[in-house]
């Protein structure tokens, strides 16, 4: 079956511009998850949903990151004016059932701020 | 905060023999320990996952050994291949939290 998609999958954009990366998940999965993975490292907790409710975004680095999911399938995360310090690969990861921890990631979304 | 330490950075084994990568937690809430495999341009899959109430689990060439005194956890990757070759991240959750913690990642490279 169809895994997690993002899109796009690559983003150049300049700096103080606004950006939206969406996630597509896996049909039927309720919980969905955003992680920002710098280069030679783990993915790094932003923020996540139970169906369309926001439930933990202790990780978002300040009030420019944004994420929503209206409809409790597609989600999409925002960073209004861009800095350079915002370039990285974005993932979006989805789970079957809410509290399981079964985690399944996209490709992610590389965002090249200059 | 690093929550999960991850060893080593960097690998390389012979094809055919024992791969061996290990991580160390803190919080001793964490209830859920997974580890991922990640080729270049790909996505983390998940590989395998352990919970603290069995200190092994095994599935075909892969097993985690899990030590919940030393709040230790390790991959074993038996008879390593070439394809085997990739970078791998620990990771942690606990219960309710669901957020994944990741470890700093290994690469893995299996010479044939």
């Amino acid at each position: 079956g169809a895994g997690v998609s993002q899109s796009p999958r690559y983003k150049v954009t300049k700096r103080g511009q606004d950006v939206a990366l969406r996630c597509d998940p896996i049909s039927g999965h309720v919980s969905l998850y955003w992680y920002r993975q710098a280069l030679g490292q783990g993915p790094e907790f932003l923020t996540y949903f139970n169906y369309e409710a926001q439930q933990d975004k202790s990780g978002l680095p300040n009030d420019r990151f944004s994420a929503e999911r209206p409809e409790g399938s597609i989600s999409t995360l925002t960073i209004q004016r861009t800095e350079q310090r915002d370039s990285a690969m974005y993932r979006c990861a989805s789970s079957p059932m809410t509290g399981g921890n079964e985690q399944y990631f996209g490709p992610g979304t590389r965002l090249t701020v200059t | 905060q690093q929550q999960v330490k991850q060893s080593p950075q960097s690998l390389i084994v012979q094809k055919g023999g024992i791969s061996i990568i290990n991580c160390a937690y803190e919080n001793t809430a964490f209830d859920y320990f997974p580890w991922y495999q990640q080729f270049p341009g790909k996505g983390p899959a998940l590989l395998i996952a352990i919970r603290p109430d069995v200190s092994e689990k095994k599935e075909g060439r892969f097993t985690i050994s899990f030590n919940k005194s030393a709040k230790q956890f390790s991959l074993h990757i038996m008879d390593s291949q070439p394809g085997d070759s990739a970078t791998y991240f620990c990771a942690a959750s606990m219960k309710g939290a669901q957020k994944l913690v990741f470890g700093q990642g290994t690469r893995l490279t299996i010479n044939p």
